[in-house]
């Protein structure tokens, strides 16, 4: 069974700083997908990047960008330029291109950001 | 396109009912899926449908959950003699072929 790591139950920021959020998993499958969602307090989950294990060309969404290092099974992602509505639980989330559709998630990063 | 909603947002029950959530998916969207989040976690797999078909159902999904989605469209997911353990957000989310799954608002089940 997969199984996502995020290490860092919290993180905080200074506004307009970069941030760093590290997630880990584990699988011994080849083809996948890798997602980072955004869930802001009492507010739904909303999609922040994805990217596939296919691709050796890390996703980049405006000021999101991630470092996918499938050799490490690494999946970080960084936030530039914080804002002050970036202040979220970010969750980081496996699913497999093969055996099934159910996303697999982290224990998720609380997002502090500091004006 | 609407995004996913789901109804109702809250829900207060005592031990022993039952409670039934209703999920409406993205318009286009042929699957669908229902997940668990307790305070403080990632949401939880609980079960998956493509169009009608159930084809996915997670060890915690016991006997007293069910769910079913007719049509094809919306989906139910009710829980019989809740007990104090179901209190959690129940998340549904729907997707297309490609696979990236947008998530509805959430139930609020507080079991008393």
């Amino acid at each position: 069974a997969q199984t996502v790591t995020q290490s860092q139950p919290e993180m905080s920021v200074q506004e307009a700083e970069t941030v760093t959020l590290s997630c880990t998993y584990d699988t011994s499958e080849s083809d996948y997908y890798l997602f980072w969602y955004k869930q802001p307090p009492s507010r739904q989950m909303i999609l922040v990047i994805r990217q596939e294990a296919y691709k050796q060309q890390n996703a980049t969404e405006n000021r999101f960008s991630v470092n996918f290092q499938k050799a490490a099974k690494s999946f970080s992602l960084k936030i530039s330029d914080s804002q002050l509505g970036d202040a979220a639980m970010y969750f980081c989330a496996y699913r497999s291109q093969t055996s099934g559709s159910r996303l697999t998630f982290g224990e998720g990063t609380q997002l502090t950001v500091n004006p | 396109d609407t995004g996913v909603s789901q109804n109702p947002r809250h829900k207060i029950t005592k031990r022993g009912q039952n409670v039934t959530f209703r999920c409406d998916p993205i318009s286009e969207h042929n699957r669908l899926y229902w997940y668990r989040q307790t305070l403080g976690q990632g949401p939880e797999f609980l079960t998956y449908f493509q169009n009608e078909a159930q084809l996915e159902k997670s060890r915690l999904l016991s006997d007293r959950f069910s769910a079913e989605r007719p049509k094809g469209s919306f989906s139910t997911l009710e829980i019989q003699r809740t007990e104090q353990g179901d209190s959690a957000m129940y998340l549904c989310a729907s997707s297309g072929d490609r696979g990236t799954q947008y998530f509805g608002p959430g139930t609020r089940l507080l079991v008393l």
